[in-house]
């Protein structure tokens, strides 16, 4: 088992360009998030989905847009990439039911310039 | 504004010190989790506590969740070298999405 992988694992973009990050997992997990780290500011939630087919609005969800169209697959993307968005990027997924241990992707270091 | 509140923010310490870490939070969880995380790499679970009064060991690492489920400490005996990294905390609930709030988290030196 692969675990959670994240592609691509470094980025440079230049502001108003777009881009896709992509999350998976071969855990046959019910759950995904999409969280960002910043100095000083532990980790937080910007989307998730609790199956295929649905997403939601985490604490920061502004400026990033999701989707689930495969159960193992979970994509966050920026339309138009602002220097605020500058952070690295993490995508955790959960069982579900009873069983609440997140396991984290390697990360995303991104930079907006 | 922080829903979970770490203490200290940085700490650093001899080889064999003991140690212990804080996380705060007025609000009121079903699940308190403890992660380390390792420059480069996402957080790794350390443990789950779900009962207000919980204690749980692993190994040199204790861990206990408030009566009121509000807060929790993890304190470490007899620190190694290898124990650095960030320790962060995350309150949440299975019945809320398994949505967790994080905390801004303990850096850890331990130095030989």
């Amino acid at each position: 088992n692969a675990g959670v992988t994240q592609t691509p694992k470094f980025r440079v973009l230049k502001t108003g360009q777009s881009m896709t990050l992509l999350c998976a997992q071969d855990m046959n997990h019910e759950y995904m998030y999409w969280y960002r780290q910043d100095p000083g500011m532990g980790l937080r939630l910007i989307h998730y989905s609790v199956g295929e087919g649905t997403t939601a609005k985490g604490e920061v969800p502004d400026g990033y847009n999701v989707s689930r169209l495969k159960k193992q697959n979970f994509l966050l993307g920026l339309e138009s990439a602002a220097p605020s968005q500058t952070s690295v990027y993490f995508c955790a997924s959960i069982l579900g039911g009873e069983v609440s241990e997140q396991f984290f992707g390697p990360g995303t270091r991104l930079t907006v310039l | 504004t922080q829903l979970l509140e770490q203490s200290p923010q940085f700490l650093s310490i001899q080889e064999g010190e003991n140690l212990t870490v804080y996380c705060n939070s007025s609000s009121v969880f079903s699940s308190l989790q403890w992660y380390r995380q390792e420059p480069g790499e996402g957080p790794v679970l350390l443990v789950t506590v779900v009962t207000g009064g919980e204690v749980k060991k692993l190994k040199r690492l204790t861990f206990q969740f408030g009566d009121a489920r509000k807060d929790s400490s993890l304190h470490i005996t007899a620190a190694q070298t290898g124990d650095t990294g960030l320790y962060l905390c995350a309150g949440g609930s299975v019945y809320n999405f398994n949505k967790f709030y994080f905390g801004s988290g303990t850096k850890l030196n331990v130095k030989p």
